[in-house]
């Protein structure tokens, strides 16, 4: 069975450009997170999906981030304006149901670097 | 909110030294409580889940336990390895999204 596959796995950009990044969960899995994992920190979470519908994006900086999911299956980040302090890991996961029985499966991540 | 502390941000052993790392929690509710393991390069994988019902886990050697009344969690391994080099997180599930410690970075010397 394959993993969370996601994309690009590194990305390099000027402040004030725009960047995206896609994942792939589990075939059947209804639940999808995106976390955000500064250097030396642990995974943050942004929002959220089951199915397609958003469970919780209260972390989600919302001027300039957004996420969709629009078919319950891949999903995308967006960033709109980068800034220096979104360098990081984002991180993509996902999981059979949304009960804590069932175990999260993380992507390998994509490492955003914002000169 | 639910939060998790982690404050051990670094530990450095030998091999064949005992491990322990600490974890406490803050919640409302009965959660379930993760270790992950996150190697260099590569998303954070489960390890271990220990639950109110059962207090104790065991996988790969490690063995994690959960105690109510302090609220806290932790994780050892009698005898590490060089392989076992990696960072170790804890993780307080409600059924919602696992909410993450910061992290403790193991350096195991042969």
């Amino acid at each position: 069975e394959a993993g969370v596959t996601q994309s690009p796995r590194y990305a390099v950009l000027q402040e004030g450009q725009a960047v995206s990044f896609w994942c792939d969960p589990i075939s059947g899995h209804d639940t999808l997170y995106w976390y955000q994992q500064p250097r030396d920190q642990g995974p943050q979470l942004l929002v959220y999906f089951r199915d397609e519908a958003v469970i919780d994006n209260s972390q989600l900086p919302s001027d300039r981030f957004s996420a969709v999911r629009p078919k319950g299956t891949n999903s995308t980040l967006k960033i709109q304006s980068a800034k220096q302090g979104d360098t990081a890991t984002y991180l993509c996961a996902s999981r059979a149901g949304h009960f804590n029985q069932d175990t999260q499966y993380f992507g390998p991540g994509t490492r955003l670097l914002v000169l | 909110g639910d939060s998790v502390t982690q404050k051990q941000g670094q530990v450095t052993l030998s091999e064949d030294d005992f491990l322990f790392i600490n974890c406490t929690y803050s919640t409302t509710t009965y959660p379930t409580l993760l270790w992950y393991v996150q190697y260099l390069g590569q998303g954070p994988q489960l390890l271990l889940k220990v639950t109110t019902a059962n207090n104790k886990g065991i996988s790969r050697g490690f063995e994690a336990t959960y105690d109510k009344g302090t609220t806290s969690f932790h994780l050892q391994k009698a005898s590490v390895q060089e392989s076992d080099s990696a960072v170790y997180f804890c993780a307080l599930d409600n059924n919602n999204a696992p909410r993450f410690g910061a992290g403790t970075k193991l350096s195991v010397k042969p």
